[in-house]
């Protein structure tokens, strides 16, 4: 139990375009989802924290206009990188949360913007 | 001083041995605590939890948390060349929505066949 996918695996856009990035969770209802992005050789940094129904809570420095999140359902969260450049591209991961505690990832998606 | 630090390495063992990765943070309200193993270009994968104080042991990995002292360990016993990976040490504290997770920048490991 406990697995999150996510879709696509892997995305090249060119610059000025949009991109979105689906995450579920598979096999149970997810309190509380997350949306984090790592750079090569860095460790994870937490963008935003969503719960279903409601809007996302996005951590300093990260443009809430840039990176839109939707969590449209216990199951579901979306996030859209509006107008992508080139520093944009990066490895974003989500991780879904069945009970205030523990985190599952899903296999992330690697974003190349040209 | 960063809320979770881990040791960046590499930690390289032989195949066979103990690998000790440790981690210390700074914030007392920590709730929980997590080891990920993340290989080179996935996302993580949860190995152990630990909520209490004392030992907790899964299969050849073991985890140590002394709250007291803000410290958390990991020790991999029989060490394979599959371990070899980055290790990031996780902390959890309340946040929106019920909690936040905040990672250390990991520490790779490398074991020798």
């Amino acid at each position: 139990g406990a697995v999150v996918s996510q879709h696509p695996s892997r995305v090249i856009c060119k610059s000025g375009t949009s991109v979105k990035i689906e995450c579920r969770s598979l096999d149970f209802q997810a309190t509380t989802m997350f949306w984090y992005r790592q750079f090569p050789k860095q460790s994870l940094m937490l963008m935003a924290t969503s719960n279903e129904g409601s809007k996302a809570t996005y951590e300093q420095g990260v443009e809430k206009d840039k990176f839109l999140i939707n969590h449209a359902s216990l199951t579901l969260s979306t996030l859209t990188v509006t107008s992508a450049h080139p520093e944009d591209s990066s490895f974003y991961i989500c991780s879904a949360s069945r009970n205030y505690n523990e985190q599952f990832f899903g296999p992330g998606t690697r974003l190349t913007v040209l | 001083q960063k809320e979770v630090e881990q040791n960046s390495g590499p930690l390289s063992v032989p195949e066979g041995a103990i690998a000790s990765l440790n981690c210390t943070y700074s914030d007392r309200v920590s709730q929980s605590f997590f080891w990920y193993r993340q290989y080179s270009g996935k996302s993580p994968e949860l190995i152990m939890s630990i909520y209490s104080n004392g030992d907790k042991e899964d299969g050849r990995f073991t985890a140590q948390l002394n709250k007291a002292s803000q410290y958390v360990s990991l020790l991999i016993r029989d060490s394979q060349p599959s371990d070899s990976a980055t290790y990031l040490c996780a902390v959890n504290r309340p946040g929106t929505g019920g909690f936040k997770t905040i990672f250390g920048a990991g520490t790779r490991l490398f074991v020798k066949a």
